[in-house]
């Protein structure tokens, strides 16, 4: 079966430091990838997504992240991070031609320290 | 625009009753999936309805089911309940039936207890 693994259950950095949350899935078809992010008491929200085309892909609040095919990783960075950065981060796989089935990580809480 | 909408937003039952949940799309979206989130873990899809057909369903039990209606609303159906039940039920709606950004509503909240 389909599996996405997120490499860390809970970082803590403090702010200013650099993130990279890893994300990888086991799917050998196409797909397309997102992260969404979930603030405390908020709805899940979409980071950034890919679907085709230019591998290093942008996103909202200063995030990117890296698609690497070989490596079936889409692993999520951000240079400097800020407290408001606090939240759960998912990353998400699509298998393409198989509906809006979205399979989803565990999760990675990230703590940003002030 | 109105983002996408569920209620109730939280609910208490007991074991062994039934819950129907609602959701109301991002106007113009024909597609709504349901996903559980269990407290911890990452969402689990449940189903998708896209013009009001059923279009995946994920390893859930027959005690749950869904519908959409003709205004693209969706429920979520779930009988017999079991402790095991307690989650954060969210909807996600998208334009198309697939190769789509899918946008997430608030959730309900069902404790049972």
């Amino acid at each position: 079966a389909q599996s996405v693994s997120q490499h860390n259950h809970h970082v803590i950095l403090s702010e200013a430091a650099s993130l990279e949350l890893g994300c990888n899935y086991s799917y050998g078809g196409t797909v397309n990838l997102f992260w969404y992010v979930q603030y405390p008491g908020q709805h899940l929200q979409l980071l950034l997504k890919y679907f085709s085309g230019d591998p290093l892909v942008k996103g909202i609040k200063g995030f990117e992240a890296e698609f690497i095919k070989s490596k079936f990783s889409f692993n999520l960075r951000k240079p400097s991070v800020q407290w408001s950065d606090t939240a759960e981060y998912f990353c998400a796989v699509m298998r393409v031609n198989y509906g809006q089935n979205f399979v989803f990580g565990p999760g990675t809480r990230l703590s940003v320290l002030p | 625009d109105a983002g996408v909408t569920q209620s109730p937003t939280h609910l208490i039952k007991t074991r062994g009753q039934h819950v129907t949940l609602r959701c109301s799309p991002i106007s113009g979206h024909k597609s709504v999936s349901w996903y559980q989130q269990v407290l911890g873990q990452g969402p689990q899809f449940i189903f998708q309805y896209y013009e009001k057909e059923e279009r995946g369903r994920g390893n859930f039990p027959d005690r749950f089911s869904a519908r959409q209606f003709p205004n693209y609303s969706s429920e979520l159906n779930v009988n017999a309940l079991l402790l095991g039940d307690s989650a954060l039920y969210l909807c996600a709606s998208s334009l198309a039936w697939e190769g789509e950004t899918q946008y997430f509503g608030p959730g309900t909240r069902l404790l049972v207890l």
